[in-house]
């Protein structure tokens, strides 16, 4: 079935470090990909997405590839900020079972120390 | 602002209480879903709908109820609040085409005492 894999966090690296989120996925369809952020006490917000293969999806100094070959999404930013402490998740939209759905992964908890 | 809207923000409530959980959203979105958050757990979906009148289970729909009368409002019933119920959630909405992704709301951080 479908499903997405992240690694475990938390994640902690010093300011203008570079971070790698890994994401890998299984489809039965040709999904597509998304990175949502979410901030303390807050919801999840759309960061970025690719709808097919070889897509790059980039939003503020984040991007992933969509890689269908690895089927992975690995997220990356040069040089993080404080400000990009939250909580990272990585996700898919596919038609299952007739229906389109959405396969969210656990979450990576990133902590970035001035 | 267009978005998503969940009231209230927090909630106490004794165990065999019910209560209902409020989201609308403003963005004529066809797809309307309730997850909840629980720590280490991820999100888990509950219930969600493909458009107004159309409701089916998510993959933890015990102990809740969902009505979805216009595009606009997708309200969460708890019928009888247990302690396991005790979690954050989070409505949120999309177009039929999942390419545009979620637009989440803020979350409702619920306790059952």
């Amino acid at each position: 079935g479908n499903s997405v894999t992240q690694m475990e966090g938390p994640v902690t690296l010093s300011e203008e470090a570079f971070l790698t989120i890994n994401c890998t996925y299984t489809a039965t369809g040709y999904p597509s990909l998304f990175w949502y952020v979410q901030y303390p006490g807050e919801g999840l917000q759309l960061l970025l997405k690719a709808t097919k293969a070889d897509d790059k999806g980039s939003n503020k100094g984040f991007e992933a590839t969509y890689r269908k070959e690895t089927t992975s999404f690995h997220l990356e930013k040069g040089s993080v900020q404080v400000s990009d402490s939250a909580v990272y998740f990585c996700a898919l939209s596919d038609v299952i079972s007739g229906t389109y759905k959405y396969i969210f992964g656990t979450g990576t908890r990133l902590k970035v120390l001035a | 602002n267009a978005g998503v809207t969940q009231t209230p923000k927090f909630q106490v409530l004794k165990t065999g209480q019910s209560m209902t959980l409020q989201c609308a959203q403003d963005m004529n979105h066809e797809y309307m879903s309730w997850y909840r958050q629980d720590p280490g757990m991820g999100l888990r979906l509950i219930h969600y709908s493909v458009g107004a009148g159309i409701t089916d289970q998510g993959e933890v729909p015990n102990g809740y109820n969902v009505s979805r009368s216009t595009t606009e409002d997708f309200p969460l019933r708890l019928l009888s609040a247990a302690p396991s119920q005790t979690s954050v959630y989070f409505c949120a909405s999309s177009y039929s085409n999942f390419n545009y992704g979620y637009t989440f709301g803020s979350g409702t951080r619920l306790t059952v005492v």
